[in-house]
């Protein structure tokens, strides 16, 4: 269980476009979700935090305008990434809450490498 | 401020050796501290987490202890194999962050034949 997917996992896309990110929680609903930035060989980097129904939260330094957050299901949230330029390249990971018995555990999406040229 | 940190930064080994890993933090007040696996280009995968009372948590080649006095970790992997070759990252959760998460930078570790 607990299984958080992306889509897509890979894109390549001109400067300019708009690029969609898709994350899912497959088994289980997720009133929060989480996005991150990673670049090579550094750690993740929050972006935001998503809440099913409410508008995003974006950490500081982070452009709302430039990174689009819809979290319209339990199950889905999705990052836009608008008019894309090549410094927006990069990895890009969602997590999904679960509550248990020890709290909230956050579990991963696989990631979706984003390359603008 | 909340901060993690992980040592060594990269690790090179021999398949068949153990290793630890090490993990500092001063994150307050104290919920939960995972351990995770990220492959290149691929999501972190969790391999333990442990919170204030548990001092070791097993999972199959995997131990991570947690010295919750002097805000310490450490993961140990016995026996390592190829597929160990991945970052290591060390996260601990604050209590009433709703969720948010402080990353270690991680141990990149490299096994070798």
């Amino acid at each position: 269980g607990a299984v958080v997917s992306q889509h897509p996992s890979r894109v390549i896309c001109k400067s300019g476009t708009s690029v969609k990110i898709e994350c899912r929680s497959l088994d289980f609903q997720a009133t929060t979700m989480f996005w991150y930035r990673q670049f090579p060989k550094k750690s993740l980097m929050l972006m935001a935090t998503s809440n099913e129904g409410s508008k995003a939260t974006y950490e500081q330094g982070v452009e709302k305008d430039k990174f689009l957050i819809n979290h319209a299901s339990l199950t889905l949230s999705t990052l836009t990434v608008t008019s894309a330029h090549p410094e927006d390249s990069s990895f890009y990971i969602c997590s999904a809450t679960r509550t248990s018995g020890i709290g909230n555990e956050q579990f991963f999406g696989p990631g979706t490498r984003l390359t603008v040229l | 401020k909340n901060q993690v940190e992980q040592s060594p930064q990269s690790l090179i080994i021999l398949e068949g050796k153990n290793c630890t890993l090490q993990c500092n933090y001063t994150v307050s007040p104290f919920s939960n501290l995972r351990w995770y696996k990220q492959d290149t280009g691929r999501g972190p995968v969790s391999l333990t987490i442990m919170t204030f009372s548990e001092n070791t948590k097993s999972n199959g080649r995997y131990t991570a202890t947690l010295d919750a006095d002097t805000k310490q970790s450490s993961l140990h992997i016995t026996a390592s194999q190829l597929s160990d070759s991945a970052s290591y990252i060390c996260v601990v959760s604050a209590t009433g962050t709703a969720s948010k998460l402080t990353f270690g930078t991680g141990t990149r570790l490299q096994v070798t034949l």
